[in-house]
Parts: structure tokens; sequence; C-alpha cells
């Protein structure tokens, strides 16, 4: 069956540095790629989305890449600053339905 | 502004209880979602509408219904066969016909049973 994994452990980093969160999946062929913030309490916000023919997509101080080979993606946000603690879910998609699997979500802490 | 409506926030239901989270979007999408999310977990998905009149179950349908009679309604009925649906549950909606389908989600309504 089809298999995302994130991180369920908190990743804490210091404020300045570059936080790097992982998404692994396993018997899942996707087409593209999201990852949204989700603030407690709150709902998910799409952040980033890669296709499978994309190496890498920025926006701002993020970075994702996508490796079809690995199974994999990073999720890279740079200059982290403590605004960015949150949970961070990855998101696999395929054309045919064009529905998206969630990964359980990574916690960010971001200390100043 | 354009977005996502869920109501009520919190919702507190007795054993044997049906109860109903609206969920109410003017971004004129067409397909609509409703995930479960317990604590520390991902977001399962409970039933998907792409059009008006038309639902699919998703992975975690039992003791769950919806309803689909306007574009921008599609309500969630936890009826009493829901053995466990103390959670936070979260609405949303997408552009079908869009490459990548990015999905907006609500506030989402915590749900408890008492």
């Amino acid at each position: 069956s089809q298999k995302i994994e994130q991180n369920s452990e908190a990743l804490n980093i210091q404020e300045g540095k570059t936080a790097t969160l992982t998404c692994n999946y396993t018997n899942y062929s996707p087409a593209y790629l999201q990852w949204y913030r989700q603030d407690p309490g709150r709902g998910p916000v799409f952040l980033l989305l890669i296709r499978e023919n994309e190496k890498e997509k920025r926006k701002e101080r993020l970075k994702v890449t996508f490796d079809t080979t690995l199974k994999q993606s990073l999720f890279h946000i740079t200059a982290s600053q403590p605004a960015d603690s949150a949970t961070y879910l990855c998101a696999l998609g395929s054309n045919a339905g064009n529905m998206l699997t969630f990964g359980g979500g990574t916690r960010l802490m971001v200390k100043t | 502004d354009g977005g996502i409506t869920q109501s009520p926030k919190y919702l507190f239901r007795k054993e044997g209880q049906n109860v109903t989270l609206s969920c109410e979007q003017n971004l004129n999408h067409d397909a609509m979602y409703w995930y479960r999310q317990d604590p520390g977990q991902g977001l399962r998905l409970i039933y998907y509408s792409q059009i008006v009149n038309d639902f699919q179950k998703g992975d975690i349908a039992e003791g769950y219904s919806v309803s689909r009679e306007k574009k921008e309604s599609f309500p969630l009925t936890v009826t009493s066969a829901q053995k466990n649906p103390t959670a936070f549950y979260l609405c949303a909606s997408s552009n079908h016909g869009q490459i990548g389908n990015t999905i907006y989600f609500g506030e989402g309504s915590w749900l408890t049973v008492v």
C-alpha cells in the first residue's frame, strides 16, 4: 500500500539556521508533490508544488527538491525565524483522479 | 474575502447523537473534501465531491455521511455509528481542473464526545 513518511519527531533548530524536513514515500509514483504549513488548531496552508519532472523549486526562503529515484522530497527553510515554527505536511498527488495523500507532518521549532 | 467557512469551531456530541458540521466556500471550486486529523497525525480523507450531487467515499467513510446539493456547500454528518468521533475535522476545496490540485482548507472544527 502507499506510504508517506515524515519524521514524527519535532525538529528543533536555532534561529538563522537552515531547517531541512524530509518526506519519503513508497509504493507510489506521484505526478507532483506539495508542501503545506499547519499552525496549531488551524487548517493547512499551501506553500509549494513541485512536479515529477522538476528537481528543485524555490520561493523566497523556501526550497523544495524532488528525487523520484530516491522517492524523497526535501523541504528547506533558510535563515529560519521563530515565526517559521509550525507543522509542515507533504502531500503527493497523481494525475489520475487528482487526489492528494498526506504525510503525518513534521513539527518545526525555531528557537532564539 | 474568498475562502472556506467551517462551523461550529467547537462541538460537543453526546453518545448516540448525530451531529452535522457545516462547510461553505465562495471560491467557485468544483471539488470539496472532508478530512479528519487526530492529534499528532496526518490528514485522512473521509469523503470528497468533484461535482454537485455526486460524492465518493474516502479512506475512512464509515460512520459519516455527506451531501452536495449546492456547489458552495458540503456538510458532514457524524453519525452515532462512528465509534471514535473525537477529532479535528477539516473541510477543503480545490479547482478540479487545475493541474496540481492545490487544496484550500477551512479553519477546522473540533468535535468532542462527552
